[in-house]
């Protein structure tokens, strides 16, 4: 079944403990993204990958880092996390980048709420 | 740069009753645009979507929205409400003209279908 998963799907942790929450394809998609949903807000991107080994900021970039050496893997990390940070997080992927030029549907995982206290 | 507003938060009908989701979009370039929808605790699935071929979109559950350009307009309808249709729904704008961004995508505030019995 094609799809996007992404783990754990629930998270509680403390402020500045690192965490990583995995994200994973199977559609052999070039672009990945990562979303975080806060009320009121909808989903802003925090960091996109146009393909291996490329990574950009989005609009919310600060306190999370992301690295892209497979295809199919796209972990979002925070170093030190903050209780601003508690939020809902989505990974999505598409099949192409550029040269879609926005045309393709993005496939989104499940979500993970993490909680920073 | 692009944006979108939906503008309600909330909108309740009863079972049966047409539905309205209204969103207007600002995009300096050709966009491509999207009606994604969010049911509780789950993911984010495509209900449908516009990228510059019929300006009449149909989608899946029987929803459909239409491009207007000249209002910059993009709601969603649906001629008769189901109690499975309770959910928040997201427009959302990608930007077709900047190569740079891939496969960007551009949130709305949401707005949460209330559909009573």
């Amino acid at each position: 079944e094609a799809q996007v998963t992404q783990n754990p799907r629930y998270l509680i942790t403390v402020t500045g403990k690192k965490l990583t929450v995995t994200c994973s394809q199977n559609m052999n998609h070039e672009y990945m993204s990562w979303y975080r949903q806060d009320p009121g807000l909808g989903l802003r991107q925090i960091y996109y990958s146009m393909n291996v080994e490329v990574t950009d900021k989005g609009d919310v970039p600060e306190g999370y880092k992301v690295s892209r050496k497979e295809k199919r893997n796209f972990p979002l990390i925070l170093e030190s996390p903050s209780p601003n940070q508690t939020s809902l997080y989505f990974c999505a992927s598409s099949l192409s980048g550029a040269l879609a030029g926005g045309r393709n549907e993005q496939f989104f995982g499940p979500g993970t709420r993490l909680t920073v206290l | 740069a692009q944006s979108v507003t939906q503008l309600d938060s909330h909108v309740s009908v009863s079972e049966g009753t047409p539905v309205l989701l209204r969103c207007n979009y600002s995009s300096s370039y050709s966009p491509s645009l999207f009606w994604y929808v969010q049911h509780p605790n789950k993911g984010l699935q495509l209900l449908l979507k516009y990228t510059s071929a019929a300006t009449l979109v149909k989608g899946i559950n029987g929803f459909e929205a239409e491009f207007k350009k000249s209002e910059t307009s993009f709601h969603l309808t649906k001629p008769s409400a189901h109690m499975s249709d309770a959910a928040e729904y997201f427009c959302v704008v990608s930007d077709q003209g900047k190569p740079r961004y891939g496969n960007k995508l551009v949130f709305g505030a949401g707005t949460i279908l209330r559909v009573k019995s």
